[in-house]
């Protein structure tokens, strides 16, 4: 079995300063794990993935994510908020069947 | 490419009624799904296919049929619609090569049953 848990529901920072969103899994098989961002009244769009290979991961608009097996987390960070990055964050881990088991969600607000 | 798409983009129904939620991908993933996104619970897993003729419950299955008689097409139906269903349904689709692994979504189904 394999679930997700995302500390933080709701996580605010100030434009220009560094963001953190919190994921750790448990999965019984290595794991491959996602960051999905879902804008407002949209559908999700993949952020970054780790699939085994380097565990800093670089993804689009200027997110990283580490994978670190010994505290089974896998964090978001961004160096300094855009008022862009306003949106939900969705952490998933997916395992050696198909499925992807998705985490309940951040959502990040960037004040002025 | 149009990648996922999914039909109706908004949909009001009355407590009893059938529909059927669109979903239609043009990437030849083996792969397809159907998630429900309620508030405060992430994206849960309604049913999926691994390919035309295969189905399997995720889970939150019950209310809802699936079927896949082709590789493009995973309709979910909604036999009876409850108020409990109102959400909005994303489908997604990926490739069964696990180098990959990304799931693809569509741009979701508001549903509301009164």
């Amino acid at each position: 079995a394999q679930s997700v848990t995302q500390l933080g529901s709701h996580v605010s920072v100030s434009e220009g300063a560094l963001v953190l969103l919190r994921c750790n899994y448990s999965s019984s098989v290595p794991p491959y794990l996602f960051w999905y961002v879902q804008y407002p009244n949209q559908g999700l769009q993949l952020l970054l993935k780790y699939t085994s290979a380097a565990t800093l991961v670089k993804g689009i608009n200027g997110f990283e994510a580490e994978f670190k097996k010994s505290e089974t987390s896998f964090h978001l960070t961004k160096p300094s908020a855009h008022m862009s990055d306003a949106a939900e964050y969705f952490c998933a881990v997916g395992g050696s069947n198909y499925k992807l088991t998705f985490g309940k969600g951040t959502l990040l607000t960037v004040n002025p | 490419n149009a990648g996922v798409t999914q039909t109706p983009k908004f949909q009001v129904l009355k407590t009893g009624q059938s529909m059927t939620l669109q979903c239609a991908q043009d990437m030849n993933h083996e792969y397809m799904s159907w998630y429900r996104q309620d508030p405060g619970m992430g994206l849960r897993l309604i049913h999926y296919s691994v390919g035309a003729g295969i189905t399997d419950q995720g889970e939150v299955p019950n209310g809802y049929n699936v079927s896949r008689s082709t590789t493009e097409d995973f309709p979910l139906r909604l036999l009876s619609a409850a108020p409990s269903q109102t959400s909005v349904y994303f489908c997604a689709s990926r490739t069964l090569d696990r180098v990959s692994y990304e799931q693809y979504f569509g741009p979701g189904t508001r549903l509301t049953v009164t």
